[in-house]
């Protein structure tokens, strides 16, 4: 089955803590990226990775770091969780642009 | 930038009711264009696209056509039930420079049918 696959689904956490959100698609996408979603204010793209080793800033990338060593992987790094990281996030991928997004599950984190 | 615009809601219908959630958009060009479907707890799904002007995407009763005259991409669907009580968003694929895109999407409209 085509999914794109989030882990953890739910996760607490404490201020200063390094936490990984892991992604992984079993689709051979090239484009994968993370959003968080926000009461009003809708989904914001953290980052992006048009393919392998190439990686690039969204619209808020403050506090977070990813990567993209393997075609299938796209983890979310925070190196130091603040509480207004507190979010829901999602990872997505597809081919290349404008064919539209697989999203994950999602992964509500809270930074207390 | 390119964007778009979608009434927020939240929208409450009855079941069998007629069901429309504007979208309007501002792009260069002419992207592609999406519904997203979020049930609750859930991932965002792709509900219907329409990749070029006068395209009609359809998918579970739902249909939405792009139109270029008045930068539109409305949701209708003719007799809603309560399995669709979800949020729906309107998105467009954004592009930059050096081959980058981001899908950009709407706020959202929260859809609520009751029996």
């Amino acid at each position: 089955e085509a999914q794109v696959t989030q882990n953890p689904r739910y996760l607490i956490t404490v201020t200063g803590k390094k936490l990984t959100v892991t992604c992984s698609q079993n689709m051979n996408h090239e484009y994968m990226s993370w959003y968080r979603q926000d009461p009003g204010l809708g989904l914001r793209q953290i980052y992006y990775s048009m393919n392998v080793e190439v990686t690039d800033k969204g619209d808020v990338p403050e506090g977070y770091k990813v990567s993209r060593k393997e075609k299938r992987n796209f983890p979310l790094i925070l190196e130091s969780p603040s509480p207004n990281q507190t979010s829901l996030y999602f990872c997505a991928s597809s081919l290349p642009a404008g064919t539209g997004l697989f999203f994950g599950q999602g992964t509500r984190l809270t930074v207390v | 930038g390119d964007s778009v615009t979608q009434m927020e809601g939240p929208v409450t219908l009855s079941e069998e009711a007629f069901l429309t959630i504007n979208c309007t958009y501002t792009a260069t060009g002419y992207p592609s264009l999406f519904w997203y479907v979020q049930y609750p707890g859930e991932g965002l799904q792709l509900l219907l696209k329409a990749t070029k002007a006068d395209d009609k995407g359809s998918n579970k009763g739902f249909e939405a056509t792009y139109r270029k005259e008045t930068t539109s991409f409305h949701l209708e669907k003719g007799s809603v039930q309560v399995s669709d009580s979800a949020v729906y968003f309107c998105a467009l694929p954004a592009y930059s420079g050096a081959g980058s895109y981001q899908l950009t999407f709407g706020k959202g409209t929260k859809l609520s049918v009751i029996p």
